[in-house]
């Protein structure tokens, strides 16, 4: 395993178009976030998964917006109707080893997928 | 509400001199505190963590940070840096007992010039 993927790593979309980006996490990880980073800011929070449960979401995660985590492995975000302002990198993190001690609270980072809506 | 500051938005320095590239932390409960790296282009690279124990840590390619409880803070060093330490630093904390997603800071642009 060689950490956290993401795919695709770059979108550009026209708004109105729906997109669907995929997160693969660490094998043995049983929590899943998405993050978004717009240019010059450090990330925000979007959603968290433990296992296959999203147990929280962001304000900024409108009704747009949707994530899932089937089966606790890999993790979709899908944004209908892109608007302008969702352009931004949308990164995608794991942690916690099923069954350690959740003081390991690392997380690992992939790549991100970087959209851009036009 | 948690906030992360970084009082630094650039830090321009000479390659070899030291830098501190300064964090501070809102939460008066246990709070884990994390440095990240993140190089053009590229996704965020864990550089070093605070969970408990010594209040100086050392984490990858040299870099150390301090954990200063009574003044919140949580301050990156490197005694000699490399023109290769360019990259965009973020400073973010987790709570001990919510589900550990990270705050973040704005980060901190390192320019280090030949």
């Amino acid at each position: 395993d060689t950490g956290v993927s993401q795919d695709p790593r770059h979108k550009i979309t026209k708004r109105g178009q729906n997109v669907t980006f995929r997160c693969d996490p660490i094998s043995e990880h049983n929590r899943l976030y998405w993050y978004r980073q717009t240019l010059g800011q450090g990330p925000e929070f979007l959603t968290y998964f433990q296992n296959e449960a999203q147990l929280e979401k962001s304000r900024l995660l409108s009704d747009r917006f949707s994530a899932e985590r089937p089966k606790g492995s890999f993790s979709t975000l899908e944004i209908q109707r892109t608007e302008q302002g969702d352009s931004a990198m949308y990164l995608c993190a794991s942690s916690s080893p099923t069954g350690r001690p959740t003081l390991n609270t690392e997380a690992f980072f992939g790549q991100g997928t970087r959209l851009t809506v036009v | 509400a948690q906030s992360v500051t970084q009082l630094d938005s650039q830090v321009p320095v000479f390659e070899e001199a030291p830098v501190e590239l300064r964090c501070n932390y809102s939460s008066s409960v246990s709070v884990y505190l994390f440095w990240y790296v993140q190089y053009p282009n590229q996704g965020l690279q864990l550089l070093l963590k605070y969970l408990s124990g010594s209040t100086l840590v050392k984490g990858i390619n040299g870099f150390e940070a301090e954990f200063n409880k009574s003044q919140t803070s949580f301050h990156l060093r490197k005694p000699s840096v490399h023109i290769s330490d360019t990259a965009e630093y973020f400073c973010a904390e987790a709570h001990a007992g919510n589900n550990r997603k990270l705050i973040w800071g704005l980060g901190t642009s390192l320019a280090v010039n030949p």
